[in-house]
């Protein structure tokens, strides 16, 4: 089974301080995503990866950062927290095709105070 | 912009009722069309997706969706339901074949089964 892993479920950070949050996957998957999903809204795209140091804008990139230096590894970056920053965020990854599901971690929820 | 629509945001069924969840999406072109579910605290898996063929597809746990291209639709169904359906669904379209995909989603439809 594909295992998706984030480094925090729950996480408290103050507004202005550098946030990074992990996902680590095992299957080797080309791609990997981040998401924020916020009630009455659904999945939001963040940012996407399909390669080591490649990147793609999603659908709502102001205010974060991604890096993927490792395969496996695909991290995201709130460069300085806001309180509208306060989410739940998604990893997932993907092998590559569009016909391919996502997998998901289990989620970081990111409360900025 | 591609985008994905599902209409129903809160559904409330009694157990043994039917289901049926709509979605629909804006592209015209290739379709790779999936649902999602996210039963409460755990993560989302997938349920079932569709590519080309029978548009009538089955996922696990007694889903199926039907594929109605003239309706660009993919609605979810299921003839009974179960309290241990209660959990949101996500229709979800990444819209090519290509090597990196972008997926869209919706913006998700709770639904509660009462005993």
């Amino acid at each position: 089974d594909v295992k998706v892993t984030q480094s925090s479920r729950y996480l408290v950070k103050r507004t202005g301080e550098k946030v990074f949050l992990e996902c680590v996957q095992d299957m080797d998957h080309e791609n990997m995503f981040w998401y924020r999903q916020d009630p009455g809204l659904g999945l939001r795209l963040i940012y996407f990866s399909y390669d080591v140091k490649m990147k793609e804008k999603g659908d709502i990139p102001e205010g974060y950062s991604v890096s993927r230096e490792k395969k496996e590894r695909f991290s995201l970056i709130l460069e300085s927290a806001s309180t509208n920053q306060t989410s739940m965020y998604l990893c997932a990854s993907s092998r590559a095709g569009g016909q391919q599901p996502q997998h998901f971690g289990d989620g970081t929820r990111l409360s900025i105070l | 912009a591609q985008s994905v629509s599902q209409h129903n945001h809160h559904v409330i069924l009694s157990e043994a009722a039917s289901l049926e969840l709509g979605c629909n999406y804006s592209y015209g072109g290739t379709v790779n069309l999936f649902w999602y579910v996210q039963y409460p605290g755990q993560h989302l898996q997938l349920l079932l997706k569709y590519f080309s063929g029978d548009p009538l597809v089955k996922g696990i746990k007694g889903f199926e969706a039907e594929f109605i291209k003239s309706k660009f639709s993919f609605n979810l169904r299921k003839p009974s339901v179960q309290w241990s359906d209660t959990a949101e669904y996500f229709c979800a379209d990444s819209g090519g074949g290509r090597g990196y995909q972008k997926v869209t989603f919706g913006t998700g439809t709770k639904l509660q089964v009462i005993p």
